[in-house]
């Protein structure tokens, strides 16, 4: 079990291009978690999956992000246009009874 | 409005001395809550996952209590070493599986 694996582990792109984050979860577990870390801010859940069904997404900043999750494999996090503000650390987390298990991460810079 | 606080902010601690630090949630609507210990530049690992009042885990040198009826909960480290030095986060789960974060514990150790 290779864990939660998240990719890109950077990415700097310019102001106003889209941006994936992908994120391949942990098989069995059945929910799945996209956060974002900032130092201002510290970690903020964005959405949360239960069974590939968006649960809640009251934590998505505004319509320019989008998250999908179209099997139980994998899940998407898009942001598009993107801005600079948006730069921060994006992970991918999922249960287990020992708690989240994170993925590494991915660190964004928007230019 | 559900909080969560962590106490102290930070802390500095000579190598080989005990410490401990505070969680306080609200004392309503528990489900669960986590311990996380998160060193720079890694994602954050579980430590500890807890539900019952009374609930006391030991990983180590590091162990944990839960008191859910009064809202709160300690981190112990038994003789610390350099390694331990890292932010301590918890979490606080509400049966509705809201999760709220503490703002965390940075934990520095001195030789």
């Amino acid at each position: 079990d290779a864990g939660v694996i998240q990719s890109p582990r950077h990415e700097v792109t310019e102001m106003g291009q889209e941006v994936t984050l992908r994120c391949k979860p942990i098989s069995g577990h059945d929910y799945l978690f996209w956060y974002r870390q900032t130092m201002m801010r510290g970690l903020e859940l964005l959405i949360y999956f239960n069974n590939n069904v968006p649960i809640d997404d009251s934590g998505m900043p505004e319509d320019r992000f989008s998250a999908k999750m179209p099997n139980a494999s994998f899940s998407t996090l898009k942001i598009q246009p993107s801005e600079p503000r948006d730069s921060a650390v994006y992970f991918c987390a999922v249960d287990s009874y020992y708690g989240y298990t994170f993925g590494s991460g991915t660190r964004l810079t928007v230019v | 409005i559900l909080n969560v606080e962590q106490s102290p902010q930070s802390l500095h601690v000579q190598e080989g001395d005990s410490t401990n630090f505070t969680c306080s949630f609200p004392s309503s609507n528990f489900y669960a809550l986590h311990w996380y210990r998160w060193e720079t530049a890694k994602s954050p690992e579980a430590l500890f996952v807890m539900t019952l009042n009374g609930d006391e885990k030991k990983k180590g040198r590091i162990s944990a209590t839960l008191n859910t009826k009064e809202g709160y909960s300690y981190l112990y480290i038994k003789g610390s070493q350099p390694e331990d030095s890292a932010t301590y986060l918890c979490a606080f789960i509400a049966s509705n599986y809201q999760l709220i974060w503490g703002a965390g514990t940075k934990l520095i150790i001195k030789p």
